[in-house]
C-alpha cells in the first residue's frame, strides 16, 4: 500500500486566497483525521470522519475552514478565505475501525499564506 | 479542553544514554497511550503503544512504562543512536470522545 497520501506538498499563497487540500487515505481505513501543526500550538486535531461521515469538527477554528470527504477514497480540507495565521503543516491521517487505534499520517502539506 | 501535558519540550544526550520523555494525562475513554515519533519533514508515525493491562511494554531499545494512579506514562530510549534524533509525541485518548488528544512534543537529540 502507498499510505496516506496528501497533495500538495507544499502550498504557498496570498491572503484572501481559496486553499483546498487533499487527502486519499489508506483502502480499507474507516477512520480519516485532519490536524494542523504549528510550533506554537503543537499537533491539533481539526476534524475526523468516520465511514465518510464527519464526526467531530469541534477543532476547526473558524467557520473558513470546511472539510469534506465525498467517499471512502477522497477527502478535502479547505480554507476560505486564507490568512497569514493559517500557515502551518496540515497532516491526513487514517485508520481502521478502532479510533483509539494506530493513525496512518500522510507526508503533510507545508501551507505558507502570505 | 482536556490535555495532555509532556516533558521536557526539548532533550539533547550523548550517544549511549537513556533519554526519558513523561506525559502526564486527565481521566481517559480507555487505556491506550500510543507515542509517535516524527523526522523532519515527515508526518509523525507509531512508535510503539501500550494498553495497560500491564504497567510496562518494550519493543526493542524502547519502553513504555505506565502508572495508572498517577496518571503518568513515559517513554525511555535505551542505548540512544543519532538516528533517534526526532520529535516524540505521547497521547492520550479525550474521556468524553475517545479521540487522541497529543502532547505538545518533546525534540531529541543524540550527539554522536
Amino acid at each position: 500500500d502507498a499510505g496516506v497520501i496528501q497533495s500538495p506538498r507544499h502550498e504557498v499563497t496570498e491572503m484572501g486566497q481559496e486553499v483546498t487540500l487533499r487527502c486519499k487515505p489508506i483502502s480499507g481505513h474507516d477512520y480519516l483525521f485532519w490536524y494542523r501543526q504549528t510550533m506554537m500550538r503543537g499537533l491539533e486535531l481539526l476534524i475526523y470522519f468516520n465511514n465518510n461521515v464527519p464526526i467531530d469538527d469541534s477543532g476547526m477554528p473558524e467557520d473558513r475552514f470546511s472539510a469534506k470527504m465525498p467517499n471512502a477514497s477522497f477527502s478535502t480540507l479547505k480554507i476560505q478565505p486564507s490568512e497569514p495565521r493559517d500557515s502551518a503543516v496540515y497532516f491526513c491521517a487514517s485508520s481502521t475501525t478502532q479510533i483509539a487505534d494506530t493513525q496512518y499520517f500522510g507526508p503533510g502539506t507545508r501551507l505558507t499564506v502570505l | 479542553q482536556q490535555q495532555v501535558k509532556q516533558s521536557p519540550q526539548s532533550l539533547i544526550v550523548q550517544k549511549g544514554g537513556i533519554p526519558i520523555i513523561n506525559c502526564a494525562y486527565e481521566n481517559t475513554a480507555f487505556d491506550y497511550f500510543p507515542w509517535y515519533q516524527q523526522f523532519p519533514g515527515k508526518g509523525p508515525a507509531l512508535l510503539i503503544a501500550i494498553r495497560p493491562d500491564v504497567s510496562e511494554k518494550k519493543e526493542g531499545r524502547f519502553t513504555i512504562s505506565f502508572n495508572k494512579s498517577a496518571k503518568q506514562f513515559s517513554l525511555h530510549i535505551m542505548d540512544s543512536q543519532p538516528g533517534d534524533s526526532a520529535t516524540y509525541f505521547c497521547a492520550a485518548p479525550s474521556s468524553n470522545t475517545g479521540k487522541l488528544i497529543f502532547g505538545q512534543g518533546t525534540t531529541l537529540q543524540v550527539k554522536p
